[in-house]
């Protein structure tokens, strides 16, 4: 059972604008919630976290935003650059845990 | 800085035979873990150590045996390789273990098992 969900599979976005990743999850215990990033033929790299005790991080062109009642996160990268093109996934913990839960990812295009 | 390095990058065996995916990493971070990635299950965690000769069972051990007899190496033993365990794998290593310690990734390791 999936306790961290990305629901699209595939984002294309123009050079300039705005994506936009989601995330949701569906364990209320999760309390710490990262984004890494993956290249083909490299190991996933760490990108941008937030704590629940936070609705929003930046981090450059990156910004995270967290709704708690929602069990629900996202990922803004403004403005896209065609070296973002990847896949995404987004990962959550609970303090104490050992375990860091990830999604299925999404694959970010960014087309110049 | 080499970081952390597996190793084979791609390998192809047989049912039934056993396999051995290294993980080096030069950092003397104490924790590492081994990850698998798979179509529709993202990452799932395989085992994870928190020092030499404390390991301990993730989300999916079944199948796989680790050891860590020193600090930098942490390999991963499929005693009897199934089709199902046709994979990505990555191994990955941490400083400490606290919540929203980021993880180190390998470039992973490629298996197919015919």
């Amino acid at each position: 059972d999936q306790q961290v969900k990305q629901n699209s599979p595939s984002l294309s976005v123009q050079e300039g604008r705005i994506s936009i990743l989601n995330c949701d999850y569906t364990n209320s215990m999760f309390d710490y919630f990262l984004w890494y990033k993956k290249y083909p033929a490299e190991g996933p790299t760490f990108l941008i976290s937030i704590s629940s005790i936070k609705d929003k991080n930046e981090d450059g062109r990156f910004t995270v935003f967290l709704n708690k009642s929602a069990k629900h996160l996202s990922l803004h990268i403004v403005p896209s650059q065609p070296g973002d093109s990847a896949v995404y996934f987004c990962a959550a913990t609970e303090t104490g845990a050992n375990n860091l839960f990830f999604g299925t990812g999404t694959r970010l295009t960014v087309i110049p | 800085d080499a970081g952390i390095t597996q190793s084979p990058r791609y390998k192809i065996t047989e049912t039934g035979r056993q396999v051995t995916l290294m993980c080096h990493q030069t950092w003397s971070h104490s924790y590492m873990f081994w990850y698998r990635q798979d179509l529709g299950h993202g990452l799932r965690l395989i085992y994870y150590s928190a020092a030499a000769d404390i390991t301990d069972k993730g989300e999916v051990p079944d199948g796989y045996v680790v050891s860590r007899s020193k600090t930098e190496n942490f390999p991963l033993t499929l005693e009897s390789a199934t089709r199902s365990q046709t994979s990505v794998y990555f191994c990955a290593s941490s400083v400490h273990r606290g919540v929203g310690e980021k993880l180190f990734f390998g470039s992973g390791t490629q298996l197919s098992v015919l």
